[in-house]
């Protein structure tokens, strides 16, 4: 069975600065696709970043990157330069490369404080 | 475009009352997901369907069922409600599934209470 790990449920960090947010997943399949989606305070859930698990650079968007470690089946968030607007629910998801079911953690709580 | 859009966003229900749960996307996805969010949970899979005419079980299928005639609607239908289905529904569309990882379009959610 996919699990997806969040370890924090709750995180804050001062306006501009950075902080990084921990997913571990458990997979014995080696083709994977891996998520971060926020969930604003509005509730409409919207995409941050996609990563490819044959792809071993990280992806980045932005002000967002991933630190994506396969061996160790790691795959952390980094918000830089944070702002009021990143406040929200992340979760990180995953889905088996052909499968129908994303699997999401229990998601991070991010405040970001001015 | 209007995206994902899912009615009604709020609705209170009794036990043992039916009722659906509206959901249509203007996309033309052929990949349409019904997911649920509990407290402290992560979403889980309801639901789902590969095109119209097409769906199929996902994690949490019991108490439920769907129906696709058409590629843009794809509604979610509660039988015989109990408390246990008090939750918040999100619908999702996508181009493409796992095959490509293809990102999901999600609607704003239905907060559904069961008393």
């Amino acid at each position: 069975a996919q699990t997806v790990t969040q370890s924090q449920p709750e995180m804050s960090v001062q306006e501009a600065e950075t902080v990084t947010l921990s997913c571990t997943y458990d997979t014995s399949e080696s083709n994977y696709y891996l998520f971060w989606y926020k969930q604003p305070p509005s509730r409409q859930m919207i995409l941050v970043i996609r990563q490819e698990a044959y792809k071993q650079q990280n992806a980045t968007e932005n002000r967002f990157s991933v630190n994506f470690q396969k061996a160790a089946k790691s795959f952390s968030l980094k918000i830089s330069d944070s702002q009021l607007g990143d406040t929200a629910m992340y979760f990180c998801a995953f889905i088996l490369t052909g499968a129908n079911n994303l699997f999401f953690g229990t998601g991070t709580r991010l405040t970001v404080i001015p | 475009n209007a995206g994902v859009t899912q009615t009604p966003k709020f609705r209170i229900l009794k036990i043992g009352q039916s009722m659906t749960l509206q959901c249509t996307q203007d996309m033309n996805h052929n990949y349409m997901y019904w997911y649920r969010q509990d407290p402290g949970m992560g979403l889980k899979l309801i639901y789902y369907s590969v095109g119209a005419g097409i769906t199929d079980k996902g994690e949490v299928p019991n108490g439920y069922n769907v129906s696709r005639s058409t590629t843009e609607d794809f509604p979610l239908r509660l039988e015989l409600a109990a408390p246990s289905q008090t939750s918040v529904y999100f619908c999702a569309s996508s181009d493409f599934s796992g095959t490509r990882g293809g990102e999901l379009f999600f609607g704003e959610g239905s907060r559904l209470t069961v008393l």
